[in-house]
Parts: C-alpha cells; sequence; structure tokens
C-alpha cells in the first residue's frame, strides 16, 4: 500500500541555519504531495503542496520539489526562525488508493536563539 | 472566518460508554475526514467522506463510526471506547479530494480509563 517516510526528529537547529527534512513516498498510482505544520497545542495548517512531477511548492520561506524518480519531496528552507519551531508532516493523496491520505510520522523542529 | 471546528476539545471518559465528537465546518466542503493521531505514529485516517452519506473506511476505522446527513457536519461515534482509543482526534475538510490540501480541526484530546 501507500506510505510516506520521514526522517526522524528531533531537528535542532541555530537560527539562520539551513533546514532539510526528508521526505520519501510509495504509491501506486500518481499522488498529490503535502508539507503540513502544527504548532504546539493546535491543528495541522497547510505549509505547501504539489500536484504533479517537477512541481515545486513554496510559502514562508519554504520549498519542497515533487521528484517522481526518486519519490521524493523533500522540506527545505534557507533561513529558519525560531518561530519555525513545530512539527512537520509530509503526506500523500493518491486517487488510486480510494482517496486515502497518507501521512509521515512528523519531525519535530526545534529552532534555536 | 473559515474554519473546522471540533468539540468537546478535551474529554475522559470510562471504558464503554458511548460518545460522540462532532465536527462542523463553515466552508461548504465536499470532503471530510477523520484522523487520529499518536505519538512516532503521525496521522492516521479513521474515516473519510466525499459527500453527504457517502462515507468510507481510512486505514484504522475499527472501533469508530461516522455519519454524513448534512455537508458541514461529521461526527466521529465511539459506540464502545476501550483505552487503545485514547488519542488526539483531528477532523478535516477540504473542498474536493487529492489535490487541495486540508483545513484541520483544533483537535480532541481523549482518554479512555
Amino acid at each position: 500500500g501507500d506510505s510516506v517516510t520521514q526522517m526522524e526528529g528531533p531537528v535542532t537547529l541555530s537560527e539562520e541555519a539551513f533546514l532539510t527534512i526528508n521526505c520519501t513516498y510509495t504509491a501506486t498510482g500518481y499522488p498529490s504531495l503535502f508539507w503540513y505544520v502544527q504548532y504546539p497545542g493546535e491543528g495541522l495548517q497547510l505549509l505547501l503542496k504539489a500536484t504533479k512531477a517537477d512541481d515545486k511548492g513554496s510559502n514562508k520561506g519554504f520549498e519542497a520539489t515533487y521528484r517522481k524518480e526518486t519519490t521524493s519531496f523533500h522540506l527545505e528552507k534557507g533561513s529558519v526562525q525560531v518561530s519555525d519551531s513545530a512539527v512537520y508532516f509530509c503526506a500523500l493523496s493518491d486517487r488510486t488508493g480510494g482517496f486515502k491520505t497518507i501521512f509521515g510520522a512528523g519531525t519535530r523542529l526545534f529552532v534555536k536563539a | 472566518e473559515a474554519q473546522v471546528t471540533q468539540n468537546p476539545r478535551y474529554l475522559i471518559t470510562v471504558t464503554g460508554k458511548k460518545l460522540t465528537v462532532t465536527c462542523s465546518q463553515n466552508m461548504n466542503h465536499e470532503y471530510m475526514s477523520w484522523y487520529r493521531q499518536d505519538p512516532g505514529l503521525g496521522l492516521r485516517q479513521i474515516y473519510y467522506s466525499m459527500n453527504v452519506e457517502v462515507t468510507d473506511k481510512g486505514d484504522v476505522p475499527e472501533g469508530y463510526k461516522v455519519s454524513r446527513k448534512e455537508k458541514r457536519n461529521f461526527p466521529l461515534i465511539l459506540e464502545s471506547p476501550s483505552p487503545n482509543q485514547t488519542s488526539l482526534y483531528f477532523c478535516a475538510s477540504s473542498p474536493g479530494t487529492g489535490v487541495f490540501g486540508a483545513f484541520f480541526g483544533q483537535g480532541t484530546r481523549l482518554t479512555v480509563v
């Protein structure tokens, strides 16, 4: 079945450091890919998305490119801030899989001042 | 304000006592879904609905029921809760399936003793 694998956390960075959170997926069809962010005590918020190969999603300085050849959707940000501290989830939605949405386990990011 | 509203936010109950967690969205979205979030497991989909009177199982439906009698509401019913259903539950909605991403509620923390 479909699955999403994220790098384990926590990831601890200093402010202004470069961020990469790895995400790879397996899917039977052609999924749409998403990154969500969860701040403490809150629900998930959609951060960015990509719906086909080579699409780049971007928002708030975060970027991720849909790489079909490597089945990856890594999240990057050039300069993190303390306010980026949160849990980040990679997810896919695949019509072939019956419109289910599959989430990764989440990666907690801590950014130190 | 566009939102997904869950109630209650916190609930402690005893094994076997039926309960309902309500979910309502004000965005006229067709697609609604319930997830549970457990440490190290990310979010797992319990049930989803593609429109009124149309529901389908996600990955972990055992022990749960749902209904979709109106477009805006998607309650989650636990007929006989057990301690292994202690979890953080999220309701989500989106305008369609696959490509849109989802809006999430604030979550319901359920403890079954």
